[in-house]
């Protein structure tokens, strides 16, 4: 069974900052992982996600994480806020089939 | 190329009514999943059809909820004599092909409301 657990429900940055959202994950298999974004009122959209290779996956937005199995983690980081940025954040993974496991979200607002 | 469609937006049902939930998926994509949002929690799977197959259904709650993806039009999630507890926005999703490395699409969700 997969699980993850996202550290912190809300993160308040400055416009420019570093953003970082945390995510660890619980696989029985080797994971793969994901980070969706939702916009008030939208669908989930796909930020990026780690399949095999390079533990550093850059997506969409300026966003990357790296995949680091010896911690479980799959860490979400931007250099630089921008106020579109303000959204909610979700790491999910999935194992052995299509299922994806969510975790609970983090809501990210930046500060002008 | 549209993404995946959801309606209604918003629904209102008042306890003992049915819910009818409509997603039609990304063109060229025939596995469809649906997920539920409740109020701080992430998304939990329910069901995930193949075009006139329920492939796995082990997420839906056994009494109540139905799900379809007929050959022609869109994959209904029925939910019958609602109660409060079903309050929460349901997520479709959809992908060309199926496996755990493969992206799902998402659509904007329906917010079910439970009076």
């Amino acid at each position: 069974a997969q699980s993850v657990t996202q550290l912190g429900s809300h993160v308040s940055v400055s416009e420019g900052a570093l953003v970082l959202l945390r995510c660890n994950y619980s696989s029985s298999v080797p994971p793969y992982l994901f980070w969706y974004v939702q916009y008030p009122n939208q669908g989930l959209q796909l930020l990026l996600k780690y399949t095999t290779g390079a533990t550093l996956v850059k997506g969409i937005n300026g966003f990357e994480a790296e995949f680091k199995k010896s911690e479980t983690s799959f860490h979400l980081t931007k250099p630089s806020a921008h106020m579109s940025d303000a959204a909610e954040y979700f790491c999910a993974v999935s194992g052995a089939d299509y299922k994806l496991s969510f975790g609970a979200g983090t809501t990210v607002t930046v500060r002008a | 190329n549209a993404g995946v469609m959801q309606n209604p937006r918003h629904l209102v049902r008042r306890r003992g009514q049915e819910a009818r939930l409509r997603c039609s998926p990304m063109k060229g994509h025939s596995h469809v999943y649906w997920y539920r949002q409740l109020p701080e929690e992430g998304l939990k799977f329910m069901v995930y059809l193949q075009k006139e197959n329920i492939i796995d259904e082990s997420g839906m709650p056994k009494e109540r909820f139905s799900a379809e993806f007929p050959k022609e039009g869109p994959s209904i999630l029925r939910i019958q004599q609602v109660v409060r507890g079903d309050s929460a926005a349901y997520f479709c999703a959809s992908s060309p092909l199926q496996g755990p490395q493969e992206t799902q699409y998402f659509g904007p969700g329906t917010r079910l409301l439970v009076l």
